[in-house]
């Protein structure tokens, strides 16, 4: 079935340093690949997204990756500051279009 | 304007009644979404509208979970004969079209008693 699995699920880090996030996908017709930040109490909210014709996107701090071969991309984060904790899910398109999530990654940046 | 709006945005029942939950999408999104979020817990789809198209229900965890969506524009899930385990915040989410930004509301925390 349509599966996506996201890793670690907590990520303490030093403020300053960067953050790796890393997700794989089951469904070799996937094309879109977003990536939210969820905060205490809020929905969660788009940060970056890639197509499955693009290798690489960077939008400032922020840098997403992806490995169709593999069935896999990852979220970067570098020069982290408090304000970047929260949790970060992945997801991936699946047949019939619908968003199928990650199981989330808490990031906690201590200053 | 503008975003997407859940109510309520807080629901207690009862054990065994049944509720509904409502969201309204961005105006002229075609997509529609409803995931469920347990405490803690990831994203789990329920269900997806998308334009004129059978809707994809592959993710409701039981019969008593029903959506509608009507005009293409508001839609409701509905759950029926609650149960303590469907306690969870609910999140609904609309995009422009397939495989475009989805914008989520705040949800609506569903507590089962």
């Amino acid at each position: 079935g349509e599966n996506v699995e996201q890793h670690p699920s907590t990520l303490s880090v030093q403020e300053g340093d960067s953050a790796v996030i890393k997700c794989t996908y089951s469904d070799s017709a996937s094309n879109y690949f977003p990536w939210y930040k969820q905060e205490l109490g809020k929905g969660p909210q788009l940060i970056i997204d890639i197509r499955s014709n693009v290798g690489e996107k960077k939008d400032q701090r922020i840098a997403v990756t992806l490995n169709k071969t593999a069935k896999h991309f990852s979220l970067h984060i570098t020069e982290t500051q408090p304000e970047d904790s929260a949790v970060y899910f992945c997801a991936a398109s699946a047949r019939s279009d619908k968003l199928i999530f990650g199981t989330g990654t808490r990031l906690q940046v201590f200053p | 304007g503008a975003g997407v709006s859940q109510s309520p945005s807080n629901k207690v029942t009862e054990k065994g009644k049944d509720v509904e939950l409502r969201c309204d999408p961005i105006s002229g999104h075609t997509a529609l979404y409803w995931y469920r979020q347990s405490l803690g817990q990831g994203l789990e789809f329920l269900i997806y509208f998308q334009g004129n198209s059978a809707p994809d229900k592959s993710g409701l965890p039981s019969d008593r979970f029903s959506a509608e969506r009507t005009g293409g524009s508001v839609s409701t899930l509905t759950i029926q004969r609650t149960q303590q385990e469907d306690s969870a915040v609910y999140l609904c989410a609309s995009s422009w079209d397939r495989n475009t930004e989805a914008f989520f509301g705040q949800g609506t925390r569903l507590t089962v008693v």
